[in-house]
């Protein structure tokens, strides 16, 4: 069963470093989200990539948070620096066409970040 | 802006029992969808159940069953014959209909399982 991949797993690092996560969604699925998740609280949308274009960043705060999915196929989600409160889970998911309102998002296991 | 509300962090429910989350919403739209979402320790997030506002019937999807208000915007979500891999964090969420909306979750429900 196709799924939708994440690296690293888990990522510790200290604060004011620069730190990468990647998503390959699975095959054919136009959609690419990637959301935050704090620990005791639910997801929580920071970019949202239709093929190649950004569709919705309202939520990414721009001034160390960056994110690209360049062929329209895997995607990166950048911080630099890290900060304390940065650490959380990032969740990547996908969903088949151009519209989420199906709401049948498929999620991966998630980058678990911890910045020290 | 949409809120998703679940009042209960944890609840802890026997084998073979049956338990209910609560879930309330907030908007003043009128068609969206619903969403109830698992996700088991350390696994990924996976859907569980969905209902389509326009729908007065309540969705089913074998052991798991919603009763869906619309007038009080009240979506809560009934596990039967509850198992072990029942075990996780159930998430309420809403989304508008319309390709710029996006899914909005609530805080989590923490749900054990236990024999």
């Amino acid at each position: 069963e196709a799924e939708v991949a994440q690296s690293p797993r888990y990522k510790i690092t200290e604060k004011s470093q620069a730190v990468a996560f990647w998503c390959d969604p699975i095959s054919g699925h136009a959609t690419l989200y990637w959301y935050r998740q704090i620990l005791g609280q639910g997801p929580e949308l920071l970019v949202q990539f239709q093929d190649e274009s950004v569709v919705d960043d309202s939520q990414l705060p721009k001034d160390r948070f960056s994110a690209e999915r360049l062929k329209g196929v895997d995607s990166t989600l950048k911080i630099q620096p890290a900060e304390l409160g940065d650490s959380a889970m990032y969740l990547c998911a996908s969903s088949r066409t151009g519209s989420p309102n199906t709401g049948e998002l498929f999620f991966g296991e998630g980058s678990r970040l911890t910045v020290l | 802006a949409q809120t998703v509300t679940q009042s209960q962090p944890e609840m802890s429910v026997q084998e073979a029992e049956t338990v209910t989350l609560s879930c309330t919403y907030d908007t003043s739209e009128n068609n969206y969808y619903l969403f109830w979402y698992k996700q088991p320790p350390s696994r990924q997030m996976i859907l569980v159940i969905r209902q389509e506002a326009y729908k007065q019937q309540n969705a089913t999807e074998n052991r798991f069953s919603v009763n869906f208000q619309k007038a009080a915007k009240s979506f809560s979500l009934k596990i039967s014959d509850s198992q072990l891999g029942d075990t996780a964090m159930y998430f309420c969420a809403f989304i508008l209909t319309g390709t710029a909306s996006k899914l909005t979750f609530g805080t989590g429900t923490r749900l054990q399982v236990t024999l």
